[in-house]
């Protein structure tokens, strides 16, 4: 089946502008995150949602950050007012659930957006 | 805090050489899990192994194989008789219960199999 898609695969934009970066999870996931990779760095985690609820979000940078999943299948991760250092490549994967306890579902993840702030 | 430590930043081998990925973790939780992906240049990570924290039994599959160390917090990663379809960079993550599901990645190491 399909996997996880992301558009659009590039984004470059001017400092300052407003952005949205887009995560179509495999069906029946329940659960979507979003990470953040720099430049020969690991990614970084962002926010994951559980169904349409963001479950954790104590990855978001700062207030310019925030994203939704309004029908608890695609998500959008928004980039208002984007600063150079926003650059890098966004990351978005999904699962079948999510869970605090010791169960552990696989994340699958996406091919990324590179977002380029000039 | 819980941290993921790769130390190797790059290494470089001559194909059907055997190589090993280092990785260290910290966690103060008692139940976690590990992982390791491969990311190769197009961009996807690819998941290769979880091994959760009650089970040290090293595993092998195909020319991977991952040994686990609690003393030592390690988790490390060999391929055998590397190929050239090896070259990626590769990611150890950790996952603590205590942190919902999201992974703490290390900074990856990128493996270069030359001919």
């Amino acid at each position: 089946g399909a996997g996880v898609s992301q558009t659009p695969s590039n984004k470059v934009t001017e400092k300052g502008k407003y952005v949205e970066l887009r995560c179509d999870p495999i069906s029946g996931h329940t659960a979507l995150y979003w990470y953040r990779q720099s430049l020969g760095q690991g990614p970084e985690f962002l926010i994951y949602f559980q169904g349409t609820g963001a479950a954790d979000d104590s990855g978001l940078p700062n207030d310019r950050f925030f994203a939704v999943r309004p029908e608890g299948s695609v998500s959008t991760l928004k980039i208002q007012r984007t600063e150079r250092g926003d650059s890098a490549v966004y990351l978005c994967a999904s699962s079948l659930e999510a869970s605090g306890g010791p169960l552990y579902n696989e994340q699958f993840f996406g091919p990324g957006t590179r977002l380029t702030v000039l | 805090a819980q941290k993921v430590t790769q130390a190797q930043t790059e290494i470089s081998v001559v194909e059907k050489e055997d190589v090993t990925l280092d990785c260290v973790y910290e966690t103060r939780d008692t139940t976690y899990y590990l992982f390791w992906y491969k990311q190769p240049p197009s961009g996807e990570l690819v998941f290769l192994i979880r091994r959760n924290s009650f089970d040290e039994q090293n595993e092998i599959s195909g020319r991977y194989s991952w040994n686990f160390q609690k003393s030592t917090s390690s988790f490390n990663f060999t391929i055998t008789a590397s190929q050239v379809v090896d070259s990626a960079v590769y990611f150890c993550a950790l996952i603590f219960t205590g942190g919902g599901n999201k992974l703490t990645f290390g900074t990856g190491t990128q493996l270069k199999v030359e001919l």
